[in-house]
């Protein structure tokens, strides 16, 4: 199976701008999508494609693509941020399959 | 709205059975690929099992396959996992969640709020 790798932890001071990165083989064939998850809850789709954004998630988080990376910017970064993030995409190796990348601990300082 | 609610989870003893299931409403469930997600106690999301919108392709994780068997009642709006030979390494939380389209996409707009299986002696 494919394998996506995540920074274990990102910081970040509050207002400023964070980028959060994943890297994998999959990711030169399909697009990732980003979760939010905060302790106790499900995760919640906050990226999916190329850079859309469902309704209800703040413009200030944007999805970027290049090569074999995706990248989740938060621009202003606020406390409620504060939060696990993981990435996944279709697997390249198996057809129906789904990888998740390791996931982003970010803290808002 | 999209409404996943899980149901199932427990304590189980090694090498039992358990089977979860979802109820979905507020979609039109046969339209869509629905999959199941599991989180272990701290660790991260982990994806187990997918099956597409008519129940003709199934595929499975290495860590469940052949253990774990995904099916879909179009019927009744309900998705569910039957898992047996569990193993302690099985011990987790359970989401469903609903794919874009009715073949894999990978995005999940929607989850449930998990079910939790423990398996202990």
């Amino acid at each position: 199976s494919s394998k996506l790798t995540q920074d274990p932890a990102v910081s970040v001071a509050l207002g400023q701008t964070v980028r959060i990165t994943c890297q994998g083989d999959s990711l030169r064939s399909f697009f990732a999508s980003w979760y939010q998850q905060k302790p106790g809850q499900a995760p919640v789709l906050v990226i999916s494609g190329k850079n859309n954004r469902p309704s209800g998630i703040p413009d200030r988080f944007s999805g970027s693509n290049s090569g074999n990376t995706a990248s989740l910017t938060i621009t202003g970064a606020q406390a409620e941020d504060e939060a696990e993030y993981y990435c996944n995409s279709r697997d390249s190796i198996a057809n129906l399959r789904v990888v998740f990348g390791g996931g982003t601990k970010l803290t808002v300082l | 709205q999209a409404q996943l609610v899980e149901s199932g989870g427990g304590v189980v003893q090694p090498g039992r059975s358990l089977r979860l299931s979802c109820a979905a409403s507020g979609f039109t469930f046969s339209g869509y690929a629905m999959h199941w997600v599991r989180q272990a106690p701290g660790k991260g999301l982990e994806w187990v099992a997918i099956i597409s919108h008519d129940g003709s392709n199934k595929d499975y994780a290495d860590s469940v396959k052949g253990r774990f068997t995904i099916s879909r009642d179009n019927s009744k709006n309900t998705l569910h996992m039957e898992m047996k030979s569990l193993r302690a390494e099985d011990t987790a939380m359970y989401y469903c969640a609903k794919d874009r389209r009715d073949i894999l996409t990978g995005y999940y707009d929607d989850w449930g709020q998990g079910t939790l299986v423990t398996v202990s002696s």
